[in-house]
């Protein structure tokens, strides 16, 4: 069974450094990509970057471009979200998942985590 | 731009249908999407990938109740004998070269 099992939530000052995680299970995740994605409180899922942890390509949205970094480690199967200086406006579930391939097309967002909460607040 | 395009809201009662519509922008009326349901206080759950020719495949243990067809820019979401538990918002999604894009979402209220 495909699993994503992210970090736990989060209280951080502006200014402050973060890295969340998102654990991988029950396929090689060398060769899946996975994405993460931004909810807003009370707002609609926005696409911030993908990885395909084989080689740590990475791909961002325009809109996250400079503003998070995501990152692989292969040898214990996490992807991580990281930020090196935190705003208030971060403030955000954020999820992980897993990313359907067809016919080598990289597609859908078929598996989630569970999200982790990050709250940015002085 | 690759935009995709939902109503904020849908309403229906308790065991009746509801039609949910996703457009596509019209310079990409031919791509597919993926819907994806998320309950209250909950992740989202990935529920089908529905092609431009209506071709749909549905994620694990998504019932029959759900089923996916497409017009045109249109891609469809039909939810039968509505239950409390599809109360939910429900977010349409595709991708093309680098790019993921979700659509605003639609919030199902079951009456």
């Amino acid at each position: 069974e495909v699993q994503l099992v992210q970090s736990g939530a989060e209280v951080k000052k502006p200014g402050e450094s973060l890295k969340i995680s998102c654990k991988a299970s029950g396929y090689t995740f060398t060769t899946y990509w996975i994405g993460w994605v931004r909810q807003l409180p009370g707002k609609g899922l926005e696409w911030m970057g993908t990885i395909y942890p084989g080689d740590s390509y990475t791909k961002y949205s325009p809109s996250f471009q400079g503003q998070v970094t995501i990152l692989a480690d292969k040898s214990i199967s996490i992807a991580y979200l990281q930020w090196s200086s935190l705003k208030a406006s971060d403030t955000a579930m954020y999820y992980c998942a897993r990313l359907n391939e067809e016919m080598g097309t990289i597609e859908y967002f078929q598996n989630w985590g569970q999200g982790t909460l990050v709250t940015v607040s002085s | 731009q690759l935009v995709l395009t939902q109503s904020p809201s849908a309403s229906a009662s308790l065991g009746a249908s509801v039609k949910l519509t996703c457009t596509l922008s019209s310079a990409h009326s031919t791509y597919a999407i993926a819907w994806h349901q998320q309950q209250p206080e909950k992740g989202p759950r990935f529920l089908m990938k529905i092609n431009s020719d209506g071709s749909h495949s549905k994620g694990d243990g998504i019932p029959d109740r759900f089923s996916g067809s497409s017009s045109g820019a249109g891609r469809y979401l039909t939810i039968s004998s509505l239950q409390s538990e599809d109360e939910a918002d429900y977010y349409c999604q595709t991708w093309g070269t680098g790019i993921w894009v979700f659509g605003g979402g639609t919030k199902l209220t079951v009456l």
